[in-house]
């Protein structure tokens, strides 16, 4: 069964400095991965998504992944952190095939200081 | 906007009864998910429709139920309420049964009391 692993269920950073979330995720078949971010009281936005093909994926707002097969990782990055970004971030997964139900990881809530 | 509808945004309801959520899927999508958010579980999927058949099941409770109607909305039917099934409640909804991204509504905000 797959499921997802985020490291860190809270995540400081400065304006303006890298932001790193970390996915690990645990799948027997080749998954397809997303990242997800939820605002305040608002449903969840769909930031990236890796299916096939090239292994860093770029998504909305300046964030980017890279599926790391070796490593079971798919960590989010952005290299400049802004204010609009805290939120919280989800991490999933789901597997090819006829169903898409999501996996979701627990969840990383980014603060970020002016 | 992600183009799903949830109705009612909140409700607050006593326990033991019965309460349904109503979802409205992107225009053009067949597929409607039904996930449920609480801080103990996280998120949780828990059942799938496809072009009004269903799809998928996940840790969903005997006491919830679901449909898909030809106009492809959905309903989510919570009964017998406890303390515990208070939680938001998402619907989200893709263009087809697999792994294409799936669009989130605002979700429903259950509280029973």
């Amino acid at each position: 069964a797959q499921s997802v692993t985020q490291l860190g269920s809270h995540v400081s950073v400065s304006e303006g400095a890298l932001v790193l979330l970390r996915c690990n995720y645990s799948s027997s078949v080749p998954p397809y991965l997303f990242w997800y971010v939820q605002y305040p009281n608002q449903g969840l936005q769909l930031l990236l998504k890796y299916t096939t093909g090239a292994t860093l994926v770029k998504g909305i707002n300046g964030f980017e992944a890279e599926f790391k097969k070796s490593e079971t990782s798919f960590h989010l990055t952005k290299p400049s952190a802004h204010m609009s970004d805290a939120a919280e971030y989800f991490c999933a997964v789901t597997l090819s095939g006829n169903t898409g139900k999501l996996i979701f990881g627990q969840g990383t809530t980014l603060q970020v200081k002016p | 906007d992600s183009g799903v509808t949830q109705t009612p945004k909140h409700l607050i309801t006593a326990t033991g009864q019965r309460v349904t959520l109503r979802c409205s899927p992107r225009s053009g999508d067949l597929s409607v998910y039904w996930y449920q958010q609480s801080l103990d579980q996280g998120l949780q999927f828990l059942i799938q429709y496809y072009n009004g058949e269903e799809r998928a099941k996940g840790n969903i409770l005997e006491r919830f139920s679901a449909q898909q109607f030809p106009d492809l909305h959905s309903e989510l039917n919570l009964s017998s309420l406890e303390l515990g099934d208070s939680a938001l409640y998402f619907c989200a909804s893709s263009v087809d049964a697999g792994t294409y991204e799936q669009y989130f509504g605002p979700g429903t905000r259950l509280t029973v009391t």
